[in-house]
């Protein structure tokens, strides 16, 4: 059973709109949250985190959201460039130990000129 | 800063031969990891060692084995290796303490025939 999906394998956006990406989680237990970026060739990057006492965490164009009643969190960039596009992985964790993470299978977001 | 480097980039195997995928980290970070992304897939934890001395399995441990050289130094051995460990090998790295986000290597593709 999956614990962390990302439903949308893939989003396609153009230059200055928003993207928007989601995940959802099974675990109770999870209680903090990362999305990580991911160029080919080249290892993932962290983006933007949130811990299960906030709702919204916002860093620049990147803001994530976090609905704890639907184990739901949504990435939003504002507003999209070509080089955003890459493929965004969410994770999940126990704030104790955000490294042992439970990844989604990833979204691959083009942003067109 | 180099970050997180892993050697080989990539390798071919033939089915029962052994190899060891070798990284290291010139962050003093305490804790290290080895993930593994198959294709279309998220990434899995393998192993992982949360400070020098110690090392714990993740999801998928199996067929693998790790040792922890030294704080920078986090090696994965495939003793007998099987086409089912066809895959993208990462290894990461993250500071102790809460929240701490993992920092990774551009991978190892290892393609076992």
């Amino acid at each position: 059973d999956q614990q962390v999906k990302q439903n949308s394998p893939s989003l396609s956006v153009q230059e200055g709109r928003i993207s928007i990406l989601n995940c959802d989680y099974t675990n109770s237990m999870f209680d903090y949250f990362l999305w990580y970026k991911k160029y080919p060739a080249e290892g993932p990057t962290f983006l933007i985190s949130i811990s299960s006492i906030k709702d919204k965490n916002e860093d620049g164009r990147f803001t994530v959201f976090l609905n704890k009643s639907a184990k739901h969190l949504s990435l939003h960039i504002v507003p999209s460039q070509p080089g955003d596009s890459a493929v965004y992985f969410c994770a999940a964790s126990a704030r104790t130990n955000a490294g042992k993470s439970t990844f989604g299978d990833g979204t691959t977001l083009t942003v067109k000129p | 800063n180099a970050g997180v480097t892993q050697t080989p980039k990539f390798q071919v195997l033939k089915t029962g031969q052994s190899m060891t995928l070798q990284c290291a980290q010139d962050m003093n970070h305490n804790s290290m990891y080895w993930y593994r992304q198959d294709p279309g897939m998220g990434l899995r934890l393998i192993y992982y060692s949360a400070s020098e001395g110690t090392t714990d399995k993740g999801e998928v441990p199996n067929g693998y084995n790790v040792s922890r050289l030294n704080k920078r130094e986090f090696s994965l051995r495939l003793e007998s290796a099987a086409p089912s460990q066809t895959s993208v090998y990462f290894c990461a790295s993250s500071a102790q303490g809460l929240s701490s986000p993992l920092h990774f290597g551009n991978g190892t593709r290892l393609t076992v025939t």
